[in-house]
């Protein structure tokens, strides 16, 4: 079964509209981390937001905002008030366990990626 | 801002040859990584290394790859002998906490 499930490849969004992309997650290990990361066409990859399991509350950068629902094992990033910048793919990734407890789990496992296309 | 640096950006190699791939992590962190992304596919775990030797490592990550932090400040990649199929971008993240994990820019690693 895939850890990290994107359903949408590609998705276009009219410029300063709100757009959530979607992201499902597998594990059975209680205490686990949630990334987002945007790709610009140039490469990089850009660390977005964190969400741990434990976090009471849904984490929020600026204009992102992670909704986390745990009991559906879901992670959606929410990008409020989307610019023509926003346009890349954007990556959901996992990390299992903790590094303080759980040594050698630190590693990130990625979805397929969501192509965000933002239309002026 | 500090960020994570990698050399060269762009490598082109022929099969058989061997590469070194090139990083400078942030400077106060503690546990680096390496990841590959073949064009169009997900991005890849293939090693993390702390306090000086590997932690984790992928199936991908065979004895045609290295790693090493040959001082404070570099962490290299190395590819023995590249086949065909190595040819990705390849990452080198660090993090200080499990609360993060930077990328760098990226190497790509064409092989011919």
């Amino acid at each position: 079964a895939q850890k990290i499930t994107q359903t949408q490849p590609g998705m276009f969004v009219q410029e300063k509209e709100a757009v959530t992309l979607d992201c499902t997650y597998d594990t059975s290990d209680p205490s686990y981390g949630l990334f987002w990361y945007k790709q610009p066409s140039s490469g990089e990859m850009i660390f977005l937001i964190y969400q741990g399991s434990y976090d009471q509350q849904n984490a929020t950068e600026g204009r992102y905002s992670l909704n986390f629902q745990k009991a559906r094992k879901s992670a959606n990033l929410v990008i409020s008030a989307s610019q023509l910048g926003d346009s890349a793919m954007y990556f959901c990734a996992m990390r299992e366990g903790t590094l303080k407890n759980n040594f050698g789990n630190e590693k990130l496992t990625f979805g397929t990626g969501t192509r965000l296309t933002i239309i002026p | 801002e500090p960020e994570v640096t990698q050399t060269p950006s762009h490598q082109v190699t022929q099969m058989g040859q061997e590469v070194i791939l090139r990083c400078v992590p942030i400077s106060n962190h503690l546990y680096f990584y390496w990841y590959r992304q073949i064009l169009g596919q997900k991005v890849e775990f293939l090693v993390s290394f702390y306090n000086n030797e590997i932690s984790e490592k992928s199936e991908i990550f065979d004895d045609q790859f290295s790693v090493e932090r040959p001082d404070g400040s570099n962490f290299t990649l190395k590819i023995r002998s590249t086949k065909l199929e190595d040819s990705a971008m390849y990452f080198c993240a660090s993090s200080y906490t499990e609360l993060e994990q930077y990328f760098g820019p990226g190497t790509r690693l064409t092989v011919t």
